[in-house]
């Protein structure tokens, strides 16, 4: 159980296009997902809370307009990484907390690689 | 803002040999918890722990929570190649994760 599916889990895209990454709970309701950025060998850099219904809570230094969280359900948030260039190249996870409660394992995506050329 | 600090960052054994990954926050936590990221892999939970002092064993891993619930650790007796990966201890509310200590080893 408590299985999280992530999509895509490579993308390529060219420099001024967006990119939509969706994380699905398959098997239990999330009021909350986070998403992260990993860059290689290092640790999950937390961007964004998502919360479904209501407005994402982002980070420090994380741009709220470049990075579009979209939570319109508890099965499915998404993060929409608008007008991307090279730098956001990066590993993108998201994981969902089952329950309301922060004392509940996270659950995590496969992650997606994206690459901006 | 409460941070978790993790170290050691690196750690590279022989196979057999022991680890120990260390996490310590700057405040008291309500609980800790611990995953497994493999290379080019997501993490993956393995335990949770609440108590006070709470030792929890699975198989050749060892996991401790302090007594002021400010640290924790987790011990791998007899490393194997399988352990391989970084391990990240998260908590307290909103979960904060440590950077994580990646561990390598030889055979």
């Amino acid at each position: 159980g408590a299985v999280v599916s992530q999509h895509p889990s490579r993308v390529i895209c060219k420099s001024g296009t967006s990119v939509k990454i969706e994380c699905r709970s398959l098997d239990f309701q999330a009021t909350t997902m986070f998403w992260y950025r990993q860059f290689p060998k290092q640790s999950l850099m937390l961007m964004a809370t998502s919360n479904e219904g209501s407005k994402a809570t982002y980070e420090q230094g994380v741009e709220k307009d470049k990075f579009l969280i979209n939570h319109a359900s508890l099965t499915l948030s998404t993060l929409t990484v608008t007008s991307a260039h090279p730098e956001d190249s990066s590993f993108y996870i998201c994981s969902a907390l089952p329950g309301s409660s922060y004392n509940s394992p996270l659950h995590f995506g496969n992650g997606t690689r994206l690459t901006v050329t | 803002g409460q941070q978790v600090m993790q170290i050691p960052q690196y750690q590279h054994v022989q196979e057999g040999e022991d680890f120990t990954t260390y996490c310590n926050s700057s405040t008291t936590l309500s609980n800790i918890q611990w995953y497994k990221q493999r290379p080019g892999g997501h993490p993956v939970f393995l335990i949770q722990l609440v108590k006070s002092g709470e030792v929890k064993k699975q198989k050749r891993l060892t996991f401790q929570f302090g007594e002021a619930k400010k640290n924790s650790s987790l011990h791998i007796t007899a490393t194997q190649t399988t352990d391989v990966g970084t391990y990240f201890c998260a908590g307290g509310t909103a979960l904060i994760f440590g950077k994580g200590t990646t561990l390598s080893v030889s055979s």
